[in-house]
């Protein structure tokens, strides 16, 4: 079946430092990514949305490429807030089927 | 407001007491689904629903029920829980076409659950 692999948090960073978070995927057929970030004691809610090879997703400074050949959809930001602080997560939608498949959760924590 | 709402937000109880977490949207979206999220393995999903009166297994739908009487509601029903299902508990909801035509889906709050 289909899965998502991030990188293991938690990531810490001073403010203004770059962001990069990992995201590999593996599905049948050419899935939809996403990223989401869920903020302390809030629900998910959606970052960017990629839904075919190449297509950039992007929000609120956030981008992500959704590149194929390497089956990955990296997370990554120029400069980070304390804002920013919170957990993010990878998703996949597969061709067939009505499921977000969700990566295992990165914790980010920016200090000032 | 357009939201998801979830109650209860916090529940203890102890093994084989049946409850009920309830679900609840006023966005009149016809997709809704429950997550549990638990530490290192994110969110897996439990069960979905394309519309009334259609319920649709997840990835982890063991010892879990759910019921989609009405558009705006989906109750999560325990019946008899278990320590195992000790976890942070999502509902979900999408407009019509559910997650396959539009990917996002809105989260309500969330519900923690321990089981004893």
């Amino acid at each position: 079946g289909d899965s998502v692999t991030q990188m293991e948090g938690p990531v810490t960073l001073s403010e203004e430092a770059f962001l990069t978070i990992n995201c590999t995927y593996t599905a049948t057929g050419y899935p939809s990514l996403f990223w989401y970030v869920q903020y302390p004691g809030e629900g998910l809610q959606l970052l960017l949305k990629a839904t075919k090879a190449d297509d950039k997703g992007s929000n609120k400074g956030f981008e992500a490429t959704y590149r194929k050949e390497t089956t990955s959809f990296h997370l990554e930001k120029g400069s980070v807030q304390v804002s920013d602080s919170a957990v993010y997560f990878c998703a996949s939608r597969g061709d067939a089927g009505n499921m977000l498949t969700f990566g295992g959760g990165t914790r980010l924590m920016v200090k000032p | 407001e357009a939201q998801v709402t979830q109650n209860p937000r916090y529940l203890i109880t102890v093994t084989g007491k049946k409850l009920t977490v309830t679900c609840s949207q006023n966005m009149n979206h016809e997709y809704m689904s429950w997550y549990r999220q638990d530490p290192g393995l994110g969110l897996r999903q439990i069960y979905y629903s394309m519309n009334v009166e259609v319920t649709d297994k997840g990835d982890v739908p063991e010892g879990y029920k759910v019921s989609r009487k009405e558009k705006r509601n989906f109750p999560l029903i325990l019946e008899s829980p278990s320590p195992n299902q000790t976890s942070l508990y999502f509902c979900a909801s999408s407009p019509s076409g559910g997650v396959q035509r539009h990917g996002t889906q809105y989260f309500g709050p969330g519900t923690r659950l321990l089981v004893l």
